[in-house]
C-alpha cells in the first residue's frame, strides 16, 4: 500500500537557525497538506499544495511540492521557541478523500 | 463553532471489555475521518464518512472495530473485546470535501487497555 516517509526523524536546532523536512511517498500523489503538532496537542493543519512545483509560503515557513508529485519539503527559516512540534506531511489521492499520514519530523529549538 | 469535539477524552478499560467513542465534527462539514495515533507515530487512518455513508475503511483494521454514522452528523467508533494493543489515541477529524480538504481535528480519545 502507500506509504509517506519523511526525514530526518528528529532534529534538534538552535533558535535562529533554519530546519527542513522532507516528505516522500511511494506513489503519486494529488495534493499534499502539512500538519503541525504540539507536544500533548492534536495535528493542525497549515497549508495544503496541489500543483505540480508548487511552492508557498508562510512567513518563515516555506512549503515546496516537487514535480513528480511524490515529494514535499517544508522549511523554516531562523527557528522560534514557538517552532517546536512534531511536523507530519499528508498526501492525497485523485479516488479517496483519505489522507496518509507521514511519519513526523520531531522538531526541538534550544534557545 | 466550537471545533471538533470528542468524547470521552480518556478511557481506561479492561481486556476484553467493549469502547465506545464519540466524535463531534463541524457542523457543516460532510467529511468525518476517525484516526489511531500511537507515541512517536503519525495518525495512521482507519475508517471515514460522507454524510452518513462509510466510503472507506483501513484493510490493516480488525473486525472487532466497527464505526457508525448514523445522522451524518456525529459519530461512533466502537472496539469489542478491547486487545491491549489497542491501546493508543484516537482521533476524530472533519472536512468540507474534495474542494476543501484540510482535516480539522479534535483532541483525541486515549485508551488504556489493561
Amino acid at each position: 500500500g502507500q506509504q509517506v516517509m519523511q526525514i530526518p526523524q528528529y532534529q534538534h536546532v538552535q533558535e535562529g537557525e533554519d530546519f527542513t523536512t522532507y516528505c516522500n511517498s511511494s506513489t503519486t500523489l494529488s495534493n499534499i497538506q502539512w500538519y503541525k503538532q504540539r507536544p500533548g496537542g492534536h495535528p493542525v493543519f497549515l497549508i495544503q499544495l496541489v500543483k505540480s512545483g508548487e511552492v508557498k509560503k508562510q512567513k518563515r515557513l516555506t512549503f515546496q511540492f516537487g514535480e513528480a508529485k511524490k515529494n514535499s519539503s517544508l522549511h523554516i527559516t531562523a527557528t522560534q521557541t514557538t517552532d517546536v512540534g512534531t511536523y507530519f506531511c499528508a498526501g492525497g489521492s485523485d479516488n479517496t478523500d483519505k489522507l496518509i499520514f507521514g511519519t513526523g519530523t520531531r522538531l526541538q529549538v534550544f534557545p | 463553532d466550537t471545533g471538533v469535539s470528542q468524547n470521552p477524552r480518556h478511557k481506561i478499560t479492561k481486556r476484553g471489555q467493549n469502547v465506545t467513542f464519540r466524535c463531534d465534527p463541524i457542523s457543516e462539514h460532510n467529511r468525518l475521518y476517525w484516526y489511531r495515533q500511537t507515541l512517536g507515530q503519525g495518525p495512521e487512518f482507519l475508517t471515514y464518512f460522507q454524510n452518513e455513508a462509510q466510503l472507506e475503511k483501513s484493510r490493516l483494521l480488525s473486525d472487532r472495530f466497527s464505526a457508525e454514522r448514523p445522522k451524518g452528523s456525529f459519530s461512533t467508533l466502537e472496539i469489542q473485546r478491547t486487545e491491549q494493543g489497542d491501546s493508543a489515541m484516537y482521533l476524530c477529524a472533519s472536512s468540507l470535501g474534495r474542494l476543501r480538504n484540510e482535516q480539522f481535528f479534535g483532541p483525541g480519545t486515549r485508551l488504556t487497555v489493561l
